[in-house]
Formats: structure tokens, C-alpha cells, sequence
């Protein structure tokens, strides 16, 4: 089946630098998107990214949709220590089902 | 952006018993609702899709007698874990797409613990 590898596993990181992670897969997906999880939750989208080479913002977050569309990265600049949790790559096909990567833990020391 | 209800955020239950999760969309309807299972520290495992009016679609190795889907309407989708055992101990989440969209909305997740 469909695998996803999202790096790093995790990411300890002083409050104020920026952070990347990123997610390749040997398949082609439609559609990419970011979620965060917090504990105890269910994961909460961040970011969907729709055509390849796709940008997209949403304040201090950037991802970006890669040309191949095997792959895709996030960026969070400026961190805060409420960016703290686990944050996952998900690729979609045109069913709207969901694979997902294994997850970036981030922890954000103040 | 859309919103997922699931109900009951939290379960015990005795071996043997059954428990039924509830997925709402709450303010789309949604065709589609997919089932996922989480185990701790570890990513998400899609278990059915799940179809309004039609018989869900099992992931590989997921026993359909088992976790019991119902689609009935177009906000609502059941999971019922059937003769729950400790191994169905997990935190099952379900999601939702709006018509014409393909990315996905959570709800809040059930943690299931069958002692």
C-alpha cells in the first residue's frame, strides 16, 4: 500500500527559531495537508495543499506542495511554546482517503 | 472550517460488551466518513470509509463483523466495536469530507479502554 515517511520522528527547539519537516512518498497524491495533534485529540488541519508547486500560508505556517507530488514540507517560523505536539503529513487521493505519515513530535522549550 | 462532533470522547466497558461511537458532521453533509484507529505514539491507521446509504469499505486485516459500520444519514456514522476485548483498547477517530472537497475534518476522538 500507500506509505508515507514524514522526518524527523521529533524536533526539540528553542522558542523563536523556525522549524521544517517534511513528508515523501513513492506515490503520487492529489491533495496534501498538515495536521497537529494535540494529546487526547484528534488532529486539526492546518494546512490543504490542492496542485503541485502549491505555496500555501496561514500565519507563521508555510507548506509547500512538491512539483512531483511525492512530497511535501512544513515550515513554522517564530516558534511558541503553544506549537508544541505532534504534527502529521497526510496524502489524499481523489476518495478523499487519507494516508498518513508516522508524525514530527515537537517540543518547543521557552 | 467544518466541524466534527464524535461522542463519547471517553468509554470503559467489560469484555464481552459492545460500544458504539457516534461521528457527526455538523455543519455539512458528508457523504463519506472514514474510521481510524490510533494506537499511543503512533500515527493513524484508516479502518473502513464509510458511505452514506451504502455498506462500508474495510482496510485490509480490519474485521468487518467486528467494527460495525452504519452511514444512515448524511451527518451521522456509527462504529460499533462488537464483543470488545482489552486488544480493542484504542483511540478511534473519525473524519468527514465535504461534497466535492478531499480534505479531511476530525472529530474529537474515543478513547476506548475494555478492561
Amino acid at each position: 500500500g500507500q506509505q508515507l515517511n514524514q522526518s524527523p520522528q521529533s524536533m526539540f527547539i528553542q522558542e523563536g527559531e523556525d522549524v521544517s519537516m517534511n513528508c515523501t512518498s513513492s506515490s503520487i497524491f492529489n491533495t496534501w495537508l498538515w495536521y497537529k495533534q494535540d494529546p487526547g485529540e484528534g488532529p486539526v488541519l492546518l494546512i490543504a495543499l490542492y496542485k503541485a508547486g502549491e505555496l500555501t500560508s496561514n500565519g507563521r505556517l508555510t507548506a509547500q506542495f512538491g512539483t512531483t507530488r511525492k512530497d511535501s514540507f512544513l515550515n513554522i517560523s517564530a516558534s511558541i511554546p503553544s506549537d508544541v505536539g505532534i504534527y502529521f503529513c497526510a496524502g489524499n487521493t481523489n476518495a478523499g482517503k487519507s494516508t498518513f505519515g508516522d508524525g514530527t513530535t515537537l517540543t518547543v522549550k521557552p | 472550517g467544518a466541524v466534527v462532533s464524535q461522542h463519547p470522547s471517553r468509554v470503559i466497558c467489560k469484555s464481552g460488551t459492545s460500544v458504539k461511537i457516534e461521528c457527526r458532521s455538523l455543519d455539512f453533509q458528508a457523504t463519506t466518513m472514514f474510521w481510524y484507529r490510533q494506537f499511543p505514539k503512533q500515527s493513524l491507521m484508516l479502518m473502513a470509509t464509510s458511505n452514506e446509504g451504502s455498506k462500508a469499505t474495510y482496510e485490509q486485516g480490519v474485521e468487518k463483523d467486528k467494527f460495525l459500520i452504519n452511514h444512515a444519514s448524511l451527518t451521522l456514522s456509527t462504529l460499533t466495536v462488537t464483543s470488545a476485548h482489552p486488544e480493542d483498547s484504542s483511540f478511534y477517530i473519525c473524519s468527514a469530507i465535504q461534497p466535492d472537497r478531499t480534505e479531511a475534518f476530525f472529530g474529537q476522538g474515543t478513547r476506548l479502554t475494555v478492561v
